[in-house]
């Protein structure tokens, strides 16, 4: 069974532009999470999708944003990037929305996006 | 909201040797899962070992072991017969139970020395 597929795995940007990172969630995961790590911030909770619907946000500006699709893949978008975007960006993926901790969260090798 | 303490910025273990990870947690709920994760060098983040707060009995998978003490929200990880492989960044991490969202601590980056 393939796990969490993220691409691409590197990414360098201008400040300024945007980005489309891609998360392919396991088979049968419904639920996709995003995390932006940093060494200053750690991990940090961006926001999660279940049937293509945010139920959950994380406290990031409105520059960060992401979808769902119907085959549960899903992108997230940061736009006007900053400087202090740069991090690696983890997906999970994880059966269902909440739940008991069968649910629990396998997440993808992540993007590690630098921006210049 | 919930918040995770991680003092140990890094620790060191010989091979073979047992090593315990530090983690407190805080929260105001009563029906939580607390987690310990692995990141190597790969950065893919790896689950290690789960507890479920209703439950008393602390989790152990092979050579992982947890102390859950749920009064003073502690999560230790014990690792026991180290070896060179378990060396890589550890987070120890809190989940709500109606929800998927995982807050982390700053992480425990374990050498494991011959």
């Amino acid at each position: 069974k393939a796990g969490v597929t993220q691409t691409p795995r590197y990414l360098i940007k201008t400040r300024g532009q945007q980005v489309t990172l891609s998360c392919s969630p396991i088979s049968g995961h419904r639920s996709v999470s995003w995390y932006q790590q940093t060494p200053g911030q750690g991990l940090q909770f961006l926001f999660e999708y279940f049937s293509e619907t945010q139920r959950n946000k994380g406290n990031f500006p409105g520059r960060f944003s992401g979808r769902q699709f119907s085959n549960s893949r899903s992108e997230m978008n940061v736009s006007t990037l900053e400087l202090g975007d740069s991090a690696l960006y983890l997906c999970a993926s994880s059966l269902a929305f909440f739940g008991r901790a069968k649910h629990e969260a396998f997440f993808g090798q992540g993007t590690r996006l630098t921006v210049v | 909201a919930q918040t995770v303490t991680q003092s140990q910025p890094e620790m060191s273990v010989q091979e073979a040797e047992t090593v315990t990870l530090s983690c407190t947690y805080d929260t105001s709920e009563s029906d939580y899962y607390l987690f310990w994760y692995k990141q190597p060098p790969s950065r893919q983040m790896i689950l290690v070992i789960r507890q479920e707060a209703y439950k008393q009995q602390n989790a152990t998978e092979n050579r992982f072991s947890v102390n859950f003490q749920k009064a003073a929200k502690s999560f230790s990880l014990k690792i026991s017969d180290s070896q060179l492989g378990d060396a890589a960044m550890y987070f120890c991490a809190y989940r709500s139970a109606g929800a998927s969202k995982l807050t982390f601590g700053t992480g425990t980056r374990l050498q494991v020395t011959l």
